[in-house]
């Protein structure tokens, strides 16, 4: 499946870098969204994006800055981490973010690892 | 908040075997969806079910809504090791635009 990609698929950065995750979808769609997945955690929405608007921004630490220049792309970018923001960041599109009945189609994720 | 529970969180079956894991809301819900996540894959999405009382089925897997909309089940029958993997349901309130994930029901399958 390559409708959405993701890249880097594997980043190892210490504490005080700096580094950027990248999205792309090539599905035509109007909605991008960041999740979080830990181990033995749910899925953890972190943002929403919906044409290119943030609409939904869940208590995320300021470590965290997403960008969304246009409705293809969608990045998230890192600083200062903390060890327990190891986890894989998965990237996510939909047709419709308000709309109910559309499905979400997720990257291959990021597997991040802040030593 | 609304707040989706699955349970089992983890099975273990024999190949061959069913398996069924429930999905609980704590609100009505508009509709909900099911994905599967492969070991170090990502999650890929499978069904969604809109309808009170709504059954579909995908070969040996069956999906139920239930009748007051709060409740959602996947069952397979016979299992396969290709069944393995973390199953997620998600679903939207009733007047809301988030789906809710919840935190899955990871199946191994013992050949």
């Amino acid at each position: 499946e390559t409708g959405v990609t993701q890249t880097p698929r594997h980043l190892v950065m210490g504490m005080t870098n700096k580094k950027s995750l990248k999205c792309e979808q090539h599905l035509g769609h109007n909605a991008m969204y960041w999740y979080k997945q830990s181990a033995k955690k749910p899925l953890e929405l972190m943002f929403v994006y919906s044409l290119e608007e943030r609409v939904e921004n869940n208590s995320v630490p300021s470590r965290f800055s997403p960008e969304c220049p246009n409705s293809s792309h969608l990045f998230l970018h890192l600083h200062t981490l903390q060890p327990e923001d190891s986890a894989l960041y998965l990237c996510a599109s939909s047709q419709v973010f308000s709309a109910t009945y559309y499905e979400q189609y997720f990257g291959p994720g990021t597997r991040l690892t802040v030593t | 908040g609304q707040q989706v529970m699955q349970i089992p969180q983890y099975q273990h079956v024999q190949e061959g075997e069913d398996f069924t894991t429930y999905c609980n809301s704590s609100t009505t819900l508009s509709n909900i969806q099911w994905y599967k996540q492969r070991p170090g894959g990502h999650p890929v999405f499978l069904i969604q079910l809109v309808k009170s009382g709504e059954v579909k089925k995908q070969k040996r897997l069956t999906f139920q809504f239930g009748e007051a909309k709060k409740n959602s089940s996947l069952h397979i029958t016979a299992t396969q090791t290709t069944d393995v993997g973390t199953y997620f349901c998600a679903g939207r309130q009733v007047g809301g635009s988030r789906l809710t994930f919840g935190e899955g029901t990871q199946l191994t399958v013992n050949p």
